[in-house]
């Protein structure tokens, strides 16, 4: 049973340029949340996804958008970046209680 | 505001010593404290996680103890083992684990041989 997969797994960018990073749930999880971890610091939410639907987000302006597909499967977009968006972003799936996460996408702003 | 926060920073322990780690939280509101471990370049895993209607739950050598009245909650693992040096963060969430999680900075465990 392959678990939470996310790619790319590494990104570097230039500021003012758009990402869009791609989430796949653990097989029988229908809920996906996003969660950015700046370096040396806990993971902070972004927002999370239910039934196509975005369900909670956290203090993260628009820029920060989302998506889910009928597949559960899911995208971080992020528009206009920054120097300060640098962070590993990690997306978890859930289904009840536990949340799962995936390695991550390494994202780096020059 | 730092809703979660861990104690110590940093530990370091000798092989086969006893890890301890606290987390005290502020919103009374959360219900669910789980505790996931990461390793460098790697997602955090969930290691083991309490609901506050119990006071202790253990799976293998990790323990966690829950103080419902102080707000606090801490892991154990016992018998500590040079694997299982790692980060460790505490978090917790409320009106189930679907909510968004709430993390603690982490702390560095090195488990010296």
């Amino acid at each position: 049973d392959a678990g939470v997969t996310q790619s790319p797994t590494h990104l570097i960018k230039t500021r003012g340029q758009q990402v869009t990073l791609r989430c796949s749930p653990k097989s029988g999880h229908d809920t996906v949340s996003w969660y950015q971890q700046a370096l040396g610091q806990g993971p902070q939410f972004i927002f999370q996804y239910y039934e196509e639907e975005e369900r909670q987000r956290g203090n993260f302006p628009d820029r920060f958008s989302g998506h889910q597909f009928p597949n559960y499967s899911s995208e971080l977009n992020v528009n206009a970046l920054l120097l300060g968006d640098s962070a590993l972003y990690l997306c978890a799936s859930s289904s009840a209680y536990e949340q799962y996460f995936g390695p991550g996408t390494r994202l780096t702003v020059t | 505001q730092q809703q979660v926060k861990q104690s110590p920073q940093s530990l370091i322990v000798q092989k086969g010593g006893i890890s301890i780690i606290n987390c005290a939280y502020e919103n009374t509101a959360f219900d669910y404290f789980p505790w996931y471990q990461q390793f460098p370049g790697k997602g955090p895993a969930l290691l083991i996680a309490i609901r506050p209607d119990v006071s202790e739950k253990k799976e293998g050598r990790f323990t966690i103890s829950f103080n419902k009245s102080a707000k606090q909650f801490s892991l154990h693992i016992m018998d500590s083992q040079p694997g299982d040096s790692a980060t460790y963060f505490c978090a917790a969430s409320s009106t189930g684990a679907n909510s968004k999680l709430t993390f603690g900075k982490g702390i560095t465990l090195s488990v010296r041989p």
